[in-house]
This record gives C-alpha cells, sequence and structure tokens, in this order.
C-alpha cells in the first residue's frame, strides 16, 4: 500500500538552528499538507501546497516557515530560526485531489525538539 | 466555513463495554466526514469516511460510524472495546467546494480500563 514517509523521525536543534523535515507523498498525489502537534494538544494545520505554490496557511506558519518541493518528489518544511515553542510532533499529509470524498494520508511524523 | 467539535476531550470504558465518541460538524452543504486514530507516538490512521454513500459506515477494527445530517452528527461507535482501543481519535471535516481544506476536531482521548 503506498504511504507519506517523513525523515528525519526525530530531530534535535539548537534554537535558532535551521531545520528542514522531509517528506515523501504519494506519488500520484496532488496536494500536500504539513500539520503540527505540540505535545498533548490537538493537530494544528500550517499550510497546503499544490501546484507548486503555498494554497493556504495559518497564522502560525509566519515568515520562519517554508515550504518546497525541489524535485518532484520530496516536499520539505523549513523552520529558519528555531523556537523553543516550535518543538512539537510534525505531519505531513497528502491527498489526491481529485474531488471532496477523499481522505488525508499521514506520514508517522518528525518530532522535533528545540532546546 | 465548516467547524469540527468533538463533545468530549477524554472517554473512559471499561473492556468490553461500548463505546461511542461524538462528533458534530456545522456545514452548509453534505461534507466528506472522516474518523482518524492515533495511537501513542505514531501518524493518524483513517478508521473510516463518509462520502454521501450509505449513512452507516464501517470502518477498520470493528469501528463504525453514522452520518445523521437532521442531527449534524457523525459519532463513532464500536460495540465492544479493547485494549488496543486506546489512543486519541480525530473527527475530520473536508469541504465539497473547497476540497483542498480539511478540519480538525479537538480530539477525544479514549481509555479502556481492564
Amino acid at each position: 500500500e503506498p504511504e507519506v514517509t517523513q525523515t528525519p523521525s526525530h530531530q534535535v536543534t539548537q534554537m535558532g538552528q535551521e531545520v528542514i523535515l522531509r517528506c515523501v507523498p504519494i506519488s500520484n498525489h496532488l496536494y500536500f499538507y504539513w500539520y503540527r502537534q505540540i505535545l498533548g494538544q490537538k493537530v494544528e494545520f500550517l499550510v497546503s501546497f499544490y501546484n507548486n505554490e503555498i494554497s493556504e496557511k495559518s497564522e502560525i506558519f509566519d515568515d520562519q516557515f517554508s515550504v518546497e518541493r525541489p524535485d518532484g518528489s520530496n516536499f520539505t518544511l523549513k523552520i529558519r530560526s528555531t523556537k523553543l515553542e516550535d518543538s512539537a510532533m510534525y505531519f505531513c499529509a497528502s491527498s489526491d485531489g481529485k474531488d471532496y470524498t477523499g481522505e488525508l494520508f499521514f506520514g508517522e511524523g518528525s518530532r522535533l525538539t528545540v532546546l | 466555513a465548516q467547524s469540527v467539535t468533538q463533545l468530549d476531550s477524554h472517554v473512559s470504558v471499561s473492556e468490553g463495554t461500548p463505546v461511542l465518541l461524538r462528533c458534530n460538524y456545522s456545514s452548509s452543504y453534505s461534507p466528506s466526514l472522516f474518523w482518524y486514530v492515533q495511537h501513542p507516538n505514531k501518524g493518524l490512521q483513517l478508521l473510516l469516511k463518509y462520502t454521501s454513500a450509505a449513512t452507516l459506515v464501517k470502518g477498520i477494527n470493528g469501528f463504525e460510524a453514522e452520518f445523521k445530517k437532521s442531527e449534524t452528527s457523525f459519532h463513532l461507535t464500536k460495540p465492544s472495546a479493547h485494549m488496543s482501543d486506546a489512543a486519541e481519535y480525530f473527527c475530520v471535516v473536508r469541504e465539497l467546494y473547497n476540497f483542498n481544506k480539511f478540519y480538525f476536531g479537538s480530539g477525544t482521548k479514549l481509555n479502556v480500563k481492564p
């Protein structure tokens, strides 16, 4: 069964450092997403991406964040200068975008710890 | 705009007893509705989905959900809880006309007592 893969599974970084989280969405999917979940809290939408551009972003997704699809298979989330409050599990997801009935397929997540 | 309300943040049941996790949505149109499960330190896995076909939807692991348009509800049920059902459950709504957007409920943590 096709799946969304994410790397790394866990990253520890110092405050102020740049972090790149990588995702490989399902190959024929058209919509890509990043969500985050702070420990013990709900799943929060960060950004959606379609046709090589951001289609929607939340207020969390400020100038410190960026997304890219550099090579047609990877979908990356970059945090330019990490803060303590960026510590969370980050989930990548994709959907086929054919119509409104398709579900989101999630990766296993990348746990980011900012010290 | 859509919204999703999961009425209980925590539900505790005994093993072998029924499970009911409640979800209400607001929508001008009939949306697609999903239930996802998240086990500790894991990603979100689809349990079941409603997409305007049968209103009673069966999912994996014995779960089912019933779409009730008159009540704008999509409650998740299971006749008999198992210890392995202990997890967090998320109700998700997808818009009909802007199907780029998914709306998440705040989640319900299910605890199953032996």
